[in-house]
């Protein structure tokens, strides 16, 4: 039972656009969320996170999104560059701190076109 | 570079074999985690140690075991290998008690033949 979903596997965008990876979990105990990038032959890289008491949280060129009625995040990255192109995994816990496990998406493949 | 270190990268070795995989965690982190990557497959969690015990079991199989010793480096031990077992290994780490984020390490491609 996947409770992490990301449906779209693979995202295309141009250089300088943005990028919208979506993700949607299924267990309405999670409330607390994360986003990793993954480049080949390296591990996950933590990028942004966000609780569940907000619906926005902004690094940068990187925003998360969370509509917890709807049980979806977003990740916007804008504007987009070609070093961006990567995997990235939505992941999700309930609780927070070390106590807590991660669950994983699938990934999306995101492909910046120069 | 995420300070988390895994050995060895690359492991080929054949069915009913038994394998050890090693993962030294960012200085001071206490909490160590395993997840398995198989193709087209997201990270599955399979277990954290917390300071040398046992925290959390996730879909860890019976013939996997693993330990974290004192000085906090932790050993994934896989036994009567199956070409399903195929997959990349990661290894975490995360800081203090009340931390969710965790840093991963580059990985072991296991390769089963």
């Amino acid at each position: 039972d996947q409770q992490v979903k990301q449906n779209s596997p693979s995202l295309s965008v141009q250089e300088g656009r943005i990028s919208i990876l979506n993700c949607d979990y299924t267990n309405s105990m999670f409330d607390y969320f994360l986003w990793y990038k993954k480049y080949p032959a390296e591990g996950p890289t933590f990028l942004i996170s966000i609780s569940s008491i907000k619906d926005k949280n902004e690094d940068g060129r990187f925003t998360v999104f969370l509509n917890k009625s709807a049980k979806h995040l977003s990740l916007h990255i804008v504007p987009s560059q070609p070093g961006d192109s990567a995997v990235y995994f939505c992941a999700a816990s309930r609780g927070t701190g070390a106590n807590s496990k991660l669950t994983f998406g699938k990934g999306i493949t995101l492909s910046v076109r120069p | 570079d995420s300070g988390v270190t895994q050995t060895p990268k690359h492991l080929i070795t054949a069915t009913g074999q038994r394998v050890t995989l090693r993962c030294s965690p960012r200085s001071g982190d206490l909490s160590v985690y395993w997840y398995q990557q198989s193709l087209d497959q997201g990270l599955q969690f399979l277990i954290q140690y917390y300071n040398g015990e046992e925290r959390a079991k996730g879909n860890i199989l019976e013939r996997f075991s693993a330990q974290q010793f004192p000085d906090l480096h932790s050993e994934l031990n896989l036994s009567s290998l199956e070409l399903g077992d195929s997959a990349l290994y990661f290894c975490a780490s995360s800081g203090t008690w009340t931390s969710t984020e965790q840093y991963f390490g580059p990985g072991t491609r296991l390769t089963v033949t």
